[in-house]
């Protein structure tokens, strides 16, 4: 079964510093991943997408990472602001998918002053 | 503007009643989806629809149904056969042709609490 698992489950981070999330998936082959933002109560908002032969994506301060071999993904938030805080899944879409997209749990970040 | 619009924001249910969340989208995508979302758990389909008057159950459908009359809505009724409807939910929509390619655009959410 395909499945995709986030770590840590949650995090807790002074505004300023970096952190890196962790996304590790099993479906394969697959077509793209994506990254996403969910603000608490809010609807998730797509911040990063990369094919299966892209290394690296960036959008500001975040930086996503993805290493096909070893079907691992990252995300690194540089110089974290109160505004970080929020879930943060990841989304891993088959070549086969159909309608059937693969979400992890997600990762809760929360940036304290 | 362009997006998707889901109401309520909030719900509160009785149990045994059924309820009907809207969804709605002008972004003209073709696709539409509902998924739930539960505390620690990742985003599960309920339903989709690829085109109108056509729909296919996703992994959790059971105790909801839904309906496409039209292009632009999506609703999700949560029915009293749904066990454990306290829940949020997301609707989403994607423009046509492959999913690989084709960005999911979500709505706010509506949080559905059964007392």
């Amino acid at each position: 079964k395909n499945q995709v698992e986030q770590s840590p489950q949650s995090l807790i981070i002074l505004e300023g510093k970096n952190c890196t999330l962790q996304c590790n998936y099993t479906v394969s082959p697959f077509s793209n991943l994506r990254w996403y933002k969910q603000d608490t109560g809010r609807g998730p908002v797509s911040l990063t997408i990369m094919t299966f032969s892209e290394n690296t994506k960036s959008n500001g301060r975040y930086t996503a990472t993805l290493d096909a071999d070893t079907k691992q993904s990252s995300l690194h938030i540089t110089a974290s602001q109160l505004s970080d805080s929020a879930s943060y899944i990841c989304v891993v879409i088959p070549n086969n998918a159909g309608n059937m997209l693969t979400f992890g749990g997600g990762t809760r970040l929360m940036v304290k002053p | 503007d362009g997006g998707i619009t889901q109401s309520p924001k909030y719900l509160f249910r009785k149990e045994g009643q059924n309820v009907t969340l809207s969804c709605e989208q002008n972004l003209n995508h073709d696709a539409m989806y509902w998924y739930r979302q539960d505390p620690g758990q990742g985003l599960r389909l309920i339903y989709y629809s690829q085109i109108v008057n056509d729909f296919q159950k996703g992994d959790i459908a059971e105790g909801y149904s839904v309906s496409r009359e039209k292009k632009e809505s999506f609703p999700l009724t949560v029915t009293s056969a749904q066990k454990n409807p306290t829940a949020f939910y997301l609707c989403a929509s994607r423009s046509s042709g492959r999913v690989s390619t084709g960005e999911l655009f979500f709505g706010e959410g509506s949080r559905l609490t059964v007392l």
